[in-house]
């Protein structure tokens, strides 16, 4: 079974300063990946995933993440944050070749931009 | 295209009532999913189903039904709500024939049960 680890509940940071959102998965098996973004009030909205290939993945809104599979991790950045930014941040994993995609969640990282 | 849509946005129930979210996507899609969210739980799967016709428990099925009416519908019953069911539920829908592997969110229906 797959789980993943977001060990950072909130990151507090700066207007223009640069971010990282960690994220680590386990599974016995090849993984996609994936990082959803949640704005207040709102459903989860796809940011970026990585499904093969170049391992830096670059996604809406300026995000882009790096797999790296030795690690097992696939962290979230940003090299200048804005206000808009603010969100719930959620890293998901779910194993390659099943006939239909099965997400497992982290348990989210909220991200709070001050000016 | 409207995407995923859900009834109702909010709903307020006594502990013992029923009740049914519904949840319709236009996109065509094989697989549709519930989830709830908790506070500093992310989300959990209550119940999928992978085509038409088709359903499995996920993580936390307990206290809930589901039914796949036809490709475009979804619905999550609740027979008789307890307290601990209060949460903001989601649905979503996903294709692997799209080849995008991206599973599209409604918008929630926030539940609390007293």
């Amino acid at each position: 079974a797959q789980s993943v680890t977001q060990l950072d509940s909130q990151v507090p940071v700066f207007e223009e300063a640069p971010v990282e959102l960690r994220c680590n998965y386990s599974s016995s098996v090849s993984v996609y990946l994936f990082w959803y973004v949640q704005y207040p009030n709102q459903g989860l909205q796809l940011l970026l995933k990585y499904l093969s290939g170049s391992t830096l993945v670059k996604g809406i809104n300026g995000f882009e993440a790096e797999f790296n599979k030795s690690q097992t991790s696939f962290h979230l950045r940003k090299p200048s944050v804005h206000i808009s930014d603010t969100a719930e941040y959620f890293c998901a994993v779910s194993e390659m070749n099943t006939g239909f995609q099965k997400l497992v969640f982290g348990t989210g990282t909220r991200l709070l931009v001050s000016p | 295209n409207a995407g995923v849509t859900q009834t109702p946005k909010f709903q307020v129930l006594k502990t013992g009532q029923s009740m049914t979210l519904q949840c319709a996507q236009d996109m065509n899609h094989n697989s549709m999913y519930w989830y709830r969210q908790d506070p500093g739980m992310g989300l959990r799967l209550i119940y999928y189903s992978a085509s038409e016709g088709t359903t499995d428990k996920g993580e936390v099925p307990n206290g809930y039904n589901v039914s796949r009416l036809n490709k475009r519908e979804f619905s999550l019953r609740l027979e008789s709500a307890a307290p601990s069911q209060t949460s903001v539920y989601f649905c979503a829908s996903s294709s692997k024939d799209r080849g995008d592997y991206e599973q599209y969110f409604g918008p929630g229906t926030r539940l609390t049960v007293t």
